[in-house]
């Protein structure tokens, strides 16, 4: 059964560069089928699409952020990381790593979260 | 790229039927039918519930089905049970390899 697992610091200097990484278990990150996607849920408030990667190193990012983010993908360990560079107080969030089925253009499986806090 | 129209709040009572709009722009919603939505429970991550506009999930039940018009969104929850209580997010794809959520609605079931 396919699982997400994110993983990386719970606590990011502002300024500094938040990093993450998602490790895909239970099925390969190199199919054609899907995109890899990382999504933000500040407290209380909505969810926000970041980015996604596909196998191939291909990126898409949300407008809003581009000029902050990175997505990169390592198929040899079926991981795929985020980088958030310049973090503020509004970049307190948990960040989800899903996946993206491209047929139905939705994120269909999805980590469980993890709660990043940008305080100095 | 502002993030799609939804209802902070809905409530209905066991057994009605409710509906969640989601409002967007011609160059989002309006123009793909590529919206779907997503349950949360409180503390837990979003659950896939409908793609496509109108295409449930595997194991998602049928009292669950969503619509399009124009440039809002729908779903539509019949038979409200305790367990639909959750907040609800609808997604659509926004040109350009770029994807939108919506506010979230917070369904509460009284």
């Amino acid at each position: 059964q396919l699982q997400l697992q994110e993983s990386g610091p719970g606590l990011v200097k502002p300024s500094e560069t938040l990093s993450l990484t998602c490790t895909v278990s239970g099925d390969s990150i190199s199919s054609s089928s899907y995109y890899w996607g990382w999504i933000r849920q500040p407290p209380e408030k909505g969810l926000e699409w970041i980015g996604s990667v596909y196998y191939s190193g291909s990126t898409y990012y949300n407008p809003s952020l581009k000029s902050r983010v990175t997505i990169s993908v390592d198929t040899s360990k079926n991981q795929f990381s985020l980088w958030l560079n310049s973090v503020t107080a509004a970049d307190t969030a948990v960040y989800y790593c899903a996946r993206h089925d491209r047929a139905a253009d939705a994120f269909d499986i999805w980590g469980q979260g993890t709660m990043v806090t940008v305080s100095s | 790229q502002s993030a799609l129209t939804q209802p902070a709040s809905v409530s209905g009572s066991p057994g009605q039927s409710i509906t969640i709009s989601c409002t967007g722009t011609s160059s989002d919603v309006g123009s793909y039918n590529l919206v779907s939505w997503y349950q949360q429970y409180p503390g837990k991550a979003p659950k896939l519930m409908i793609y496509e506009v109108i295409k449930r999930s595997s194991g998602v039940s049928n009292r669950f089905s969503g619509s399009k018009s124009g440039n809002t969104a729908s779903l539509t929850i019949s038979g409200l049970q305790a367990e639909d209580e959750a907040d609800y997010y609808c997604c659509s794809y926004a040109g350009s390899n770029t994807w939108v959520f919506g506010g979230g609605t917070k369904l509460t079931v009284l």
